[in-house]
């Protein structure tokens, strides 16, 4: 069966500091991956997606970057925090073409103090 | 994309139905309607998606308009464990891009 592995489940980081978030699937090829950001009381906002190894498309000029070292890693980076960069960040993976819907892991909660 | 308009909010009774609507009077003809729940403190979750005709699964069942300009998710029989926010978003096919609104609450009264 699929499963998606997302770590760590809260994070507490200085401003200035730098940040990765990694995100995993198993039980599946070619996963369309997806790095969601919900602030505190807020909508989701998508951050980035990939359709592929290496793929990576940005939703909005930000202090985040992603990267997609392998088919079913993801990984959330920032080389300096900033205060507004605190939130809740999910992962989530579909198959394309298959409309069998996202599927989203547990989340990280990121503050930034 | 194409926008939804739902409810910002709405109670129901535990053990009684629930309708939750969604217009979406801009959707094309290659858009699935999907539905996603989020519990406080969780990732959303897949609750149901369709395209023209009605669809019923485990958690819930999809009714769409004629015209498809609306469709409501109905919860057959609301738990406490159903209080969540509610997003109807609409996707074009081969668009996996889900963009999410601010859905609906909604609170369960025991």
């Amino acid at each position: 069966s699929q499963t998606i592995h997302q770590w760590p489940a809260t994070l507490v980081q200085p401003v200035g500091s730098p940040l990765s978030l990694e995100c995993t699937v198993e039980g599946t090829s070619n996963p369309n991956l997806y790095w969601y950001r919900q602030a505190a009381g807020r909508g989701l906002q998508l951050l980035f997606y990939s359709v592929g190894i290496g793929q990576i498309s940005s939703e909005v000029p930000q202090n985040l970057s992603a990267s997609r070292p392998q088919d079913r890693q993801f990984i959330l980076s920032s080389k300096k925090l900033l205060l507004s960069d605190s939130g809740f960040y999910l992962c989530a993976w579909t198959v394309p073409g298959q409309g069998i819907g996202y599927t989203f892991g547990s989340g990280t909660r990121l503050t930034v103090v | 994309d194409a926008k939804t308009t739902q409810p910002n909010s709405m109670e129901s009774n535990e053990e009684e139905p629930v309708h939750l609507p969604c217009n979406h009077s801009t959707i094309s003809g290659t858009d699935y309607i999907h539905w996603y729940r989020q519990l406080p403190s969780q990732g959303p979750e897949y609750v149901i998606h369709g395209l023209t005709s009605n669809v019923n699964n485990r958690m819930a069942s999809l009714a769409i308009a004629e015209d498809r300009k609306s469709s409501t998710l109905i919860l057959h029989r609301a738990t406490l464990r159903d209080a969540a926010v509610y997003y109807c978003i609409l996707s074009g096919f081969g668009n996996e891009k889900l963009t999410f609104g601010t859905g609906t609450r909604l609170t369960i009264i025991p």
